[in-house]
């Protein structure tokens, strides 16, 4: 069974600290794919990136950056220089390569006070 | 393009009632999913489409739950006689397919907001 776990359910910083969200998951499998989505209060989930379990390499956009860990299961994130308009609800998923659903973490609520 | 839309918003019903949601893919997605968000299970999945097909509908809670897709296109979910723990947000997403790489990646809608007094 698949499994990912966001311990953070809520973090608190003021505007421009670095945050980190930790992801965490389980799969048999060894082929699968990890992906980061946001939901703003609006609702919407919002896709941010997509990672291949055979694909290692962290990847920076912007001011967000991804650390992909196979040796830990870890997939987490980061935000360097929070900003107000970052507070949303973050939701790490996974995708077996066999299947079509995702399983999503808990999700981790980030509040960015200015 | 249009992203993912869905209909309605937000629906009230009365304990019993049947509602039907609405999804619209995105243009030339052939993969379709619906998902449900609730303050208890958090994001589960409910059913996917690979075009008007749905191979697995072993997510769907209960034999009220029933989904069909038409054309290849919209997809309905319908919840028949339904009970205040069916209240929920509903999210639709949709993919280029269901392959792997990139065609996979799933984008959603803004959900439907269902409350069921």
């Amino acid at each position: 069974a698949q499994k990912v776990t966001q311990a953070q359910t809520e973090i608190s910083v003021v505007e421009k600290e670095d945050v980190t969200l930790d992801c965490v998951y389980e799969t048999r499998d060894t082929t699968y794919y990890l992906f980061w989505y946001k939901q703003p209060p609006s609702g919407e989930l919002v896709f941010l990136i997509r990672r291949n379990s055979f694909d290692e390499q962290n990847e920076i956009s912007g001011r967000y950056s991804w650390n992909f860990q196979k040796s830990t299961s870890s997939f987490n994130f980061t935000i360097t220089a929070s900003q107000v308009v970052d507070s949303a609800v973050y939701f790490c998923a996974l995708k077996r390569n066999a299947g079509n659903m995702l399983t999503f973490g808990g999700g981790t609520r980030l509040m960015v006070k200015p | 393009g249009a992203g993912v839309s869905q209909s309605p918003s937000n629906k009230v019903t009365e304990k019993g009632k049947d509602v039907e949601l609405r999804c619209d893919p995105i243009s030339g997605h052939t993969a379709l999913y619906w998902y449900r968000q609730s303050l208890g299970q958090g994001l589960e999945f409910l059913i996917y489409f690979q075009g008007n097909s749905a191979p697995d509908k072993s997510g769907l809670p209960s034999d009220r739950f029933s989904a069909e897709r038409t054309g290849g296109s919209v997809s309905t979910l319908t919840i028949q006689r339904t009970q205040q723990e069916d209240s929920a947000v509903y999210l639709c997403a949709s993919s280029l397919d269901i392959s792997g790489g990139l065609q996979n990646t799933q984008y959603f809608g803004p959900g439907t907001r269902l409350t069921v007094l």
